[in-house]
């Protein structure tokens, strides 16, 4: 099966900092997918992305669907404690609605 | 809304034994997915019903995985007999996928499994 490519694949920044983080395809998606793992549980979806070029926020997190349909954004602003886990990128192609998924950017926040 | 339920929540087996897994997707939910996910990597697609029927079990070990969706609600996974590196978080995810819904999945939990 396909895997996305996210970079980078660890972040150490301080409380405060803006974040910046990518997801990368060789294949052409319609929807991306933005979810946070904390240690211990499920993914739990942030933003979802339909359309190329589309730009979503969710509280201090914006996403955006490349204008390639190959590639996806995610930016945290003003990061806290709480923003610490694992980001993943999932994409699908819409056929049969199989998401792939990308290989996780780590954060850490340091207070 | 009650999300996605999973049971149990950690699983420790001996290589070659048995396990299942149970999932409950969200109520109404017609796509239910399993996914493995390995320390330090994604999750990946392992099988997809849609209501009962199965959508796509292309990535799934069928010597010694099998999933079932009897009813279109409840599905369980099951690994027999176990090998070391089926040690891993098993995920369950659901979405509603009707006509004109854009397929967002949402998680279980998780079922932790480690095999010695």
């Amino acid at each position: 099966g396909q895997q996305l490519n996210q970079s980078p694949q660890s972040m150490f920044i301080q409380e405060g900092e803006d974040v910046s983080m990518n997801c990368t395809s060789s294949s052409i998606f319609n929807t991306w997918l933005w979810y946070k793992q904390d240690p211990g549980e499920g993914p739990v979806l942030l933003i979802a992305l339909y359309k190329a070029g589309e730009l979503t926020s969710n509280g201090r997190l914006t996403a955006q669907f490349g204008i390639t349909r190959k590639d996806s954004f995610l930016n945290i602003s003003a990061s806290i404690p709480s923003d610490v886990g694992i980001y993943f990128c999932a994409g699908s192609s819409n056929t049969g609605n199989q998401f792939y998924f990308g290989t996780g950017t780590s954060l850490t926040v340091i207070p | 809304e009650a999300g996605v339920a999973q049971s149990p929540r950690y699983k420790i087996i001996e290589k070659r034994q048995s396990v299942a897994f149970w999932c409950n997707p969200i109520s109404g939910h017609a796509t239910l997915y399993w996914y493995q996910q390995i320390l330090g990597q994604g999750p990946k697609l392992l099988i997809q019903f849609q209501n009962n029927g199965v959508v796509d079990d292309s990535q799934l070990p069928k010597d010694r995985f099998s999933a079932e969706r009897l009813k279109g609600v409840d599905s369980t996974l099951k690994i027999q007999p176990a090998k070391l590196e089926d040690s891993a978080v098993y995920l369950c995810a659901s979405s509603l996928n009707l006509v004109g819904h854009r397929g967002e999945q949402y998680f279980g939990p998780g079922t932790r499994l480690t095999v010695t």
